[in-house]
Parts: structure tokens; sequence; C-alpha cells
């Protein structure tokens, strides 16, 4: 059972479409992360939040606006996205940002075909 | 320049035997941690083990260990007696520093496919 919980975990959508990731972690930290995972490529970091303060913006296109209303929740909100945003969407949490040593656990990922 | 470097795009074990998967790294940090982590065909990235610069021994998790030479800047992840279960994608990632400069970024490499045959 996993503290991360991603919802959905599918999603299809079309370019002009607006729809929303979800995530919310069960495990008290403070820290929450947006990841993307296409095909044939590493993981990249998106968008890193501590205590619902965004820290990390990884020069992400303003298609994509994050959210984190409180440390346990964070949202994608996706709008006009493009074919080549299709991907995998992985959230994670840690425990804080600042100290290398504590892993960051993550959530089954919402798989997003743009059509 | 990669930071993160996992030559092996696939690999294969006979069941119950052991399984060494290539990673390499790059950084100019005194003070980083090593993860490795599993990615199933589900999607979910399953944390393995950690090993941090500092740690004088090689970190171990059950059946995981990690052959950490730093001098070599090579941290890489050893299965002992695969099971079928462990068909996986594996990801080493690297965090760099400590402190209020680290924004809690995890570089990824780029994945080792392993297949356990039975």
């Amino acid at each position: 059972e996993t503290g991360v919980t991603q919802t959905p975990r599918h999603l299809v959508m079309g370019m002009t479409n607006k729809k929303s990731l979800k995530c919310e972690q069960h495990l008290g930290h403070n820290a929450m992360y947006w990841y993307k995972q296409s095909a044939k490529k590493p993981l990249e970091l998106m968008f890193v939040y501590s205590l619902e303060e965004r820290v990390e913006n990884n020069s992400v296109p303003s298609r994509f606006s994050p959210e984190c209303p409180n440390s346990s929740h964070l949202f994608l909100h996706l709008h006009t996205l493009q074919p080549e945003d299709s991907a995998l969407y992985l959230c994670a949490s840690s425990q804080e940002v600042t100290y290398s040593n504590q892993p960051q656990h993550f959530g089954d990922g919402t798989r997003l075909s743009i059509l | 320049a990669q930071k993160i470097t996992q030559t092996q795009p696939g690999m294969f074990v006979q069941e119950k035997e052991a399984v060494t998967l290539d990673c390499t790294y790059d950084t100019s940090d005194q003070s980083y941690g090593l993860f490795w982590y599993k990615q199933p065909s589900s999607g979910e990235m399953i944390f393995l083990i950690y090993q941090g610069s500092y740690d004088e021994q090689n970190a171990t998790e059950g059946r995981y260990s990690l052959n950490f030479q730093k001098a070599r800047k090579s941290a890489n992840l050893v299965i002992s007696a695969s099971q079928l279960g462990d068909s996986a994608m594996y990801f080493c990632a690297m965090r760099e520093g400590l402190g209020s400069s680290n924004t809690g970024k995890l570089i990824f490499g780029q994945g080792t496919t392993l297949q356990v045959k039975p």
C-alpha cells in the first residue's frame, strides 16, 4: 500500500481540454514534488513544494500550473496541452526538502495521453 | 553532461542468481545521497536503498546491497537471489548538497530494465 495516492491513474484529453491531476500523501511529509516521465527519457523534476510554498519551478511551460493547498495535497492543473506532453506524471513526497539522506516516496503515477 | 549514467539498458538474470546493475555519477559536491528505485510495469517508483557520501559502510537492505566506490564515483546495485518479481525497471538517482540551498531535486539515470528468467 502506497502512502502517496494519485488520481486519476489514466487520463486521455484533447489539446483544448482543462483537467487536473491530484496527489495526496498520508505520510506526514512537508515536501511534495511533481515529476514527468517520458518514454526513453530520465525522470524530469517539474515542481517542488515545501510547506505549501513553491521552491522549484524547473522551466516548465505555463500550460502546467501546480497548486499546493496544504502539505498533504498537490494538484497539477493542465490546459491547452501538446501531444509531447503525453507521459507518466509522478507525484512524490519527502519529510523535508533540505536533507539529502531522505528518500522521496512516489505514487503510482497518472498516465496522460493527449489526443 | 549526464550526472547519472546507467550503461545497461537491459539485463537478464536467472532466478535465484545475483545480478549487479551499474551506476556512475558526477558531482563536485562533497555531500550527496545516492538512491535506487524500482519501477514495475504498474508505474510506481519504489524506494529500495540509500547510500550517503559520508557513509563508510556499503548500504544493505534485505536482498539489496549497494557497492559504493567513491573514488570511482560508482554506486552499483546488487540484487541477491533474484526472484521473478524483481523484473522491473531500476533507476539510480542522486541528490546533491545539504542545507537551505537544496531544493530536494533528485537527478535520475536512464534506467536499466531487468528481466528475471525462471
